[in-house]
């Protein structure tokens, strides 16, 4: 079974400052790993995909996340925070099995 | 890009009454859809999984009788809440896969709020 666990339920940075959001996965088979974002009573926006191609993988809104597998991450960066950029961010795993296996999220604020 | 939408996006109910969702893939054909049930401040929990033409598969701790779950086409399921408590007020979001794309092709939908007095 696949399965996808965010370091931190909430993360707070300064406007301009680097956003790191961690995920670590489980998978007994190769994995797809996914970034969502969430605005307040929305659905989910796709940041961003691994699927075994390139480890490091850039997504919309200058995020951007790397694919370990010695370390089984999937970290999601951005360089600089935007306010805009306050959502809360969901990792996902899926597999060829096709159900998609959600994190508890990630509650990103930013301060001005 | 794929598009899904659900409908309707809010719905008020009395306890006791059902309700139906929508799930449409709109501009592709989606052998397979999933249905997704977010509490506040929560992540999403797969409820179950719609084939078309098939019954679906649903999650441990989902009740098959309650949430009725009907995919007869390639573009639509439906998710019946059945005799609406509330305890089913909940934020519903479905996702499609693309027929014939790799498993890491799903589309979200907007997501249906439900409120039951």
């Amino acid at each position: 079974a696949q399965s996808v666990t965010q370091l931190g339920s909430h993360v707070s940075v300064s406007e301009g400052a680097l956003v790191l959001l961690r995920c670590n996965y489980s998978s007994s088979v190769p994995p797809y790993l996914f970034w969502y974002v969430q605005y307040p009573n929305q659905g989910l926006q796709l940041l961003l995909k691994y699927t075994s191609a390139a480890t490091l993988v850039k997504g919309i809104n200058g995020f951007e996340a790397e694919f370990k597998k010695s370390e089984t991450s999937f970290h999601l960066t951005k360089p600089s925070a935007h306010m805009s950029d306050a959502a809360e961010y969901f990792c996902a795993v899926t597999s060829s099995r096709n159900d998609m296996r959600f994190g508890a999220g990630t509650r990103l604020t930013v301060k001005p | 890009g794929a598009v899904v939408s659900q409908h309707p996006s809010r719905v008020i109910c009395k306890s006791g009454t059902s309700v139906k969702i929508e799930c449409r893939s709109l501009d592709f054909q989606a052998t397979t859809m999933f249905w997704y049930r977010q509490f506040p401040k929560q992540s999403l929990m797969l409820m179950a999984t719609s084939n078309e033409g098939s019954k679906a598969t649903y999650e441990q701790g989902v009740e098959k009788d309650k949430f009725l779950i009907n995919h007869a086409s390639l573009t639509l399921s439906t998710l019946t809440v059945t005799s609406a408590h509330p305890e089913d007020s909940s934020f519903y979001i479905c996702s499609a896969r693309v027929s014939g794309r790799a498993a890491e092709t799903q589309y979200f939908g907007p997501g249906t709020r439900l409120l039951v007095l």
